[in-house]
């Protein structure tokens, strides 16, 4: 079992649509990140959540981490051909580790 | 340009034969870490390194060995690789393990045949 689980694993849908993914968890973290990667490319910050309840909003992107610190939601509204990538959601745990979820892959369709 | 360079991009090796990937970064960073990226299973960390002269095992580092001698590079050494170890790697870098953005390198899809 992953320490963060993440659903759905893939995505397809139209441009325009909105959609959300989930970053899981059973523990408590002090914080999470998001982070976006495009084929052939690194994973690149989108944000990262500190505080339970927080809501943290980047353009068409909503990001939001559960009051109890233990999961995350990405939702993304009108997406675009542009959102298409790899969403993976992070955190550091065990002392300087970091741990990343498997990842949703969203394809989104022109 | 801050950035992180990593070498080679691409690598097929054949099994036993040590290989060594490079990583550098520019900005001065004191962590920097090495991932392995395989379908369905994300980002893991193989090591990673608080500051020079200090590594540590991530969640894989069975196989793979690390230095940091300087505080700007980070290579990943594969002594004797097996075709388990076929997989996309990426370096990365930050000001310190906690809360702060992983500035990662473009990566390097190494095939071990």
């Amino acid at each position: 079992t992953q320490l963060l689980e993440q659903s759905p694993q893939f995505l397809s849908i139209q441009e325009g649509e909105n959609l959300t993914v989930y970053c899981n968890s059973s523990s408590v973290f002090s914080s999470l990140q998001w982070y976006r990667q495009e084929p052939g490319e690194g994973p690149v910050l989108l944000v990262t959540v500190v505080t339970g309840g927080e809501v943290k909003k980047l353009k068409r992107l909503t990001f939001q981490f559960g009051d109890a610190r233990k999961d995350s939601s990405l939702h993304i509204t009108a997406a675009q051909p542009g959102d298409t990538g790899l969403y993976l959601c992070a955190v550091h745990n065990a002392g300087n580790m970091l741990t990343f979820g498997g990842g949703t892959r969203l394809m989104v369709k022109p | 340009e801050a950035q992180v360079t990593q070498n080679p991009r691409y690598l097929i090796t054949v099994t036993g034969k040590k290989l060594t990937v490079t990583c550098s970064q520019n900005m001065n960073h004191e962590y920097m870490s090495w991932y392995r990226q395989d379908p369905g299973l994300g980002l893991r960390q193989i090591y990673y390194s608080m500051n020079v002269e200090v590594t540590d095992k991530g969640d894989v580092p069975e196989g793979y060995k690390v230095s940091r001698k300087e505080k700007r590079n980070f290579p990943l050494i594969l002594e004797s690789p097996s075709p388990n170890q076929t997989s996309l790697y990426f370096c990365a870098s930050s000001w310190d393990a906690r809360n702060n953005e992983q500035f990662f390198g473009p990566g390097t899809r190494l095939t071990v045949l």
